[in-house]
């Protein structure tokens, strides 16, 4: 069965703080996102990778970073924490070529809290 | 600037009612139509997807329709019933491109 788990379902956090929101997939995929979810606005893309150690900015990038060292696990980090990075936060794979788009696998998510 | 535009953003709908959910897309190069179904605590998870060289496209209760001349599909679910409630969202991508998701609907079908 596939899987994507993320470390943590619920995080709050402090104005300021580095963060690390990790994820990992089981599928051998290529293709890892994370996006945030805020009621209104769907589903944003943050960032996406398509191999390991490669990284593309997604639509709303500013104020995150990612890391791909390991083809299973990706990693999104928050340098500075601030009060409008409230949100949930969802990482998920998909398989497929060159480049991503075909089913992407979601995990749970992450409902974060900056204080 | 918002590629696929998703409406209503929610639904109420009595049991065996169908609810209709919209989607417009303005990038013509668009070729994969999806649509993510998401339970409360859960994440997204795929539904039911079309490619634009077929017009519909049935899985069980649940149809999409496809219009390429007007840019537009929809989500068709047939007898809906309360297990059926859920937030639902459309996507578009191009080639294998990344997903561009819509704004999502919730949908709550009532006994």
């Amino acid at each position: 069965d596939v899987k994507v788990t993320q470390s943590s379902r619920y995080l709050v956090k402090r104005t300021g703080e580095k963060v690390f929101l990790e994820c990992v997939q089981d599928m051998d995929h290529e293709n890892m996102f994370w996006y945030r979810q805020d009621p209104g606005l769907g589903l944003r893309l943050i960032y996406f990778s398509y191999d390991v150690k490669m990284k593309e900015k997604g639509d709303i990038p500013e104020g995150y970073s990612v890391s791909r060292e390991k083809k299973e696990r990706f990693s999104l980090i928050l340098e500075s924490a601030s009060t409008n990075q409230t949100s949930m936060y969802l990482c998920a794979s998909s398989s497929g070529g060159a480049r991503g788009g075909n089913e992407q696998f979601f995990g749970p998510g992450t409902r974060l809290t900056v204080l | 600037q918002q590629q696929v535009k998703q409406s209503p953003q929610s639904l109420i709908v009595q049991k065996g009612g169908i609810p209709i959910i919209n989607c417009a897309y303005e990038n013509t190069a668009f070729d994969y139509f999806p649509w993510y179904q998401q339970f409360p605590g859960k994440g997204p998870a795929l539904l039911i997807a079309i490619r634009p060289d077929v017009s519909e496209k049935k899985e069980g209760r649940f149809t999409i329709s496809f219009n390429k001349s007007a840019k537009q599909f929809s989500l068709h679910i047939m007898d809906s019933q309360p297990g059926d409630s859920a937030t639902y969202f459309c996507a578009a991508s191009e080639g294998n491109e990344k997903l561009t998701f819509g704004t999502g609907t919730r949908l709550t079908i009532i006994p």
